[in-house]
């Protein structure tokens, strides 16, 4: 049972362009949610992170928007650059535990 | 000031043997919790160790344990191997005050033939 969805599956932008990762949840008992980018090699870095009682978070280039009502969160990369490739996985965080549930992850590729 | 730290970086064994995954944390954390990475997947949460103890536990059978050291390592141990416990086992540390701020080791490779 796949708590956490993410799509798409992979992405393929221009230098300068902006890249869109969308994510939806089933359940309502999550608390925070935050991106990370995986290097090929390396585990996932924290990249941004969200709580559910604010809509918008924006650091750098980064943003997510996320929609409570409609269980949906996104990120958006502004001016996407080639050294943004990578692996984008978003997650999700029980209530009250440290357990984070992933999603499928989104391949990012972005073209000079 | 290293990062979480993993050994071994790559493992090969054959079905039915045991193996042992080693993870040292952050400087300053003192939780560690274990994922299992398979290939073009998100990691899943296997457990959470904190004062020596699991504290929480994902959808992992018992073949599945662990160990965490009064200096805050931990070990991943798994029984019986199955081919389906081939994958990128990552450690990950924090701190019990910013539970958020979670960060990642770059993983062992387990091959299971």
């Amino acid at each position: 049972q796949q708590q956490v969805k993410q799509s798409p599956q992979s992405l393929i932008v221009q230098k300068g362009g902006i890249s869109i990762i969308n994510c939806a949840y089933e359940n309502t008992a999550f608390d925070y949610f935050p991106w990370y980018q995986q290097f090929p090699g390396k585990g996932p870095a924290l990249l941004i992170a969200i709580r559910p009682d604010v809509s918008e978070k924006k650091e750098g280039r980064f943003t997510i928007s996320f929609n409570k009502s409609a269980k949906q969160f996104s990120l958006h990369i502004m001016d996407s650059q080639p050294g943004d490739s990578a692996t984008y996985f978003c997650a999700a965080r029980k209530y009250n535990t440290d357990k984070l549930i992933f999603g499928t992850g989104t391949r990012l590729q972005v073209f000079p | 000031d290293a990062g979480v730290t993993q050994s071994p970086t790559h493992l090969i064994k054959t079905r039915g043997q045991q193996v042992t995954l080693r993870c040292s944390p952050k400087s300053g954390h003192d939780t560690v919790s274990w994922y299992q990475q398979a290939l073009g997947q998100g990691p899943q949460f296997i457990f959470q160790y904190y004062e020596e103890e699991e504290r929480q536990r994902g959808n992992f059978p018992d073949r599945f344990s662990g160990h965490q050291y009064p200096n805050y390592s931990s070990e991943l141990n798994v029984n019986a191997l199955l081919l389906g416990d081939s994958a990128l086992y990552l450690c990950a540390s924090s701190f019990q005050g910013p539970r958020e701020k979670l960060f990642f080791g770059s993983g062992t490779q387990l091959s299971v033939l």
